[in-house]
């Protein structure tokens, strides 16, 4: 059964103190891995698009990187208006059709 | 270029009533997909439409409907309204398929 799982649920950061959030993965055909970043009560903001193994992508303090079974989202010497769930999707290969499964997220607090 | 639109932004609704969500995609994106949100479900698929055509459905009674005009423009209904309608609805543009979606900021609907 195609799943995305994301860890942890929560995570809390001194600023400054960099780490990594975690996506994944099972699907049957890998078409595309996306990350998104939401504020409370909005919509979710594109960051990133993967599509095979061994890409990455960068954008200010964030890097997205992709392996087989799954992705990391870096954040390096975070501020505290990083503070967002960040959502993880997966498109697999669904013929004609999308299908993109969802992740729960990550929701991340900088403290200052 | 303008984002993806969303009207209304908020709505308060009682049990039993409709209510009509609208969404205008980002100019050139032919998909549109509709999400609902509640804490802790994470994003949840209704549907999406391409070319004024449903191409795929989400797990959610016929209470939910939705369409899409010839100028990409989409509406989702929901008939008899039930208190555990209370999300944010979101709606998503694409311009095919397969391509990253771009999410608008939603419609908050309260179920009285």
């Amino acid at each position: 059964e195609d799943q995305v799982t994301q860890s942890p649920e929560a995570l809390r950061l001194q600023e400054g103190e960099s780490s990594s959030l975690n996506c994944s993965y099972t699907v049957s055909g890998l078409r595309g891995l996306f990350w998104y970043r939401q504020d409370p009560g909005k919509g979710p903001e594109f960051l990133f698009t993967l599509y095979s193994a061994g890409e990455e992508k960068e954008k200010e303090r964030l890097k997205a990187t992709l392996t087989k079974k799954e992705s990391f989202l870096h954040i390096t010497a975070p501020k505290p208006e990083d503070s967002a769930t960040y959502l993880c999707a997966v498109q697999a290969n669904a013929g004609n059709n999308r299908k993109l499964i969802w992740g729960l997220g990550t929701s991340l607090a900088v403290n200052p | 270029k303008a984002g993806v639109t969303q009207t209304p932004r908020y709505l308060i609704k009682t049990r039993g009533q409709q209510v009509t969500l609208s969404c205008s995609p980002i100019s050139g994106h032919r998909s549109v997909s509709w999400y609902q949100q509640t804490p802790g479900q994470g994003l949840q698929f209704l549907f999406e439409y391409f070319s004024e055509t449903q191409r795929n459905k989400g797990n959610f009674p016929g209470r939910f409907s939705g369409r899409q005009f010839s100028n990409s423009r989409s509406e989702m209904n929901v008939s008899t309204l039930e208190l555990g309608d209370s999300a944010l609805y979101l709606c998503a543009s694409s311009f095919g398929l397969e391509e990253t979606q771009y999410f608008g900021p939603g419609t908050r609907l309260l179920v009285l």
